[in-house]
């Protein structure tokens, strides 16, 4: 079975400083990787994902993330946070070659002041 | 619609009553998900629609629960006899298809609380 793991439930960060959301993962198995944002009073929504190739994937609002198979990390990162990042973000795994199943980690609160 | 859309956005319900909550995928979508978020917890899985073929109901927490799909269109969440432990937001995906690594859209969810 997978299991995800987002080490801090909440992050208060300033705006414009960087942040970074961990993710670490457990499987047997090979899995595709993919962080979703929840905005205040909406839905989730797809951020980024890994399923193969290069290690670093960027979304197209600053964030990236890394995929690190030897720690089993995909923690995600923004080099300059702006107030409306503000959001809770999950991390999720599926197997490869498996259905979407998505296992997801708790939730990472994060909060942008100014 | 242009999304995944849930219904009711919010039900609040005495304890052992039977709710429905109803999910209508994005149109051509073949795969649909129904996972349940309680407060300060990430989501579970309760089942998984695709196509034709038998769901997978490995995530339901109880027999309390159960869901069904006509086809590829609308999907209903029933949870008979409700507890207060059953408070949560109930939160319905689809995607084109059943294959990992899909992208998998989410409705807005539907707020239950069992009071």
């Amino acid at each position: 079975a997978q299991s995800v793991t987002q080490l801090d439930s909440q992050v208060p960060v300033f705006e414009e400083a960087p942040v970074e959301l961990r993710c670490n993962y457990s499987s047997s198995v090979s899995v595709y990787l993919f962080w979703y944002v929840q905005y205040p009073n909406q839905g989730l929504q797809l951020l980024l994902k890994y399923l193969s190739g290069s290690t670093l994937v960027e979304s197209i609002n600053g964030f990236e993330a890394e995929f690190n198979k030897s720690q089993t990390s995909f923690h995600l990162r923004k080099p300059s946070v702006h107030i409306s990042d503000t959001a809770e973000y999950f991390c999720a795994v599926s197997v490869k070659g498996g259905s979407e199943k998505l296992v997801f980690g708790k939730g990472t609160k994060l909060t942008v002041n100014p | 619609g242009a999304g995944v859309s849930q219904s009711p956005s919010n039900k609040v319900t005495e304890k052992g009553k039977d709710v429905e909550l109803r999910c209508d995928p994005i149109s051509g979508h073949t795969a649909l998900y129904w996972y349940r978020q309680r407060l300060g917890q990430g989501l579970e899985f309760l089942i998984y629609f695709q196509g034709n073929s038998a769901p997978d109901k490995s995530g339901l927490p109880s027999d309390r629960f159960s869901a069904e799909r006509t086809g590829e269109s609308v999907s209903t969440l029933t949870i008979q006899r409700t507890q207060q432990e059953d408070s949560a937001v109930y939160l319905c995906a689809s995607s084109r298809r059943g294959n990992s690594g899909n992208t998998i859209y989410f409705g807005e969810g539907s707020w239950l609380t069992v009071v």
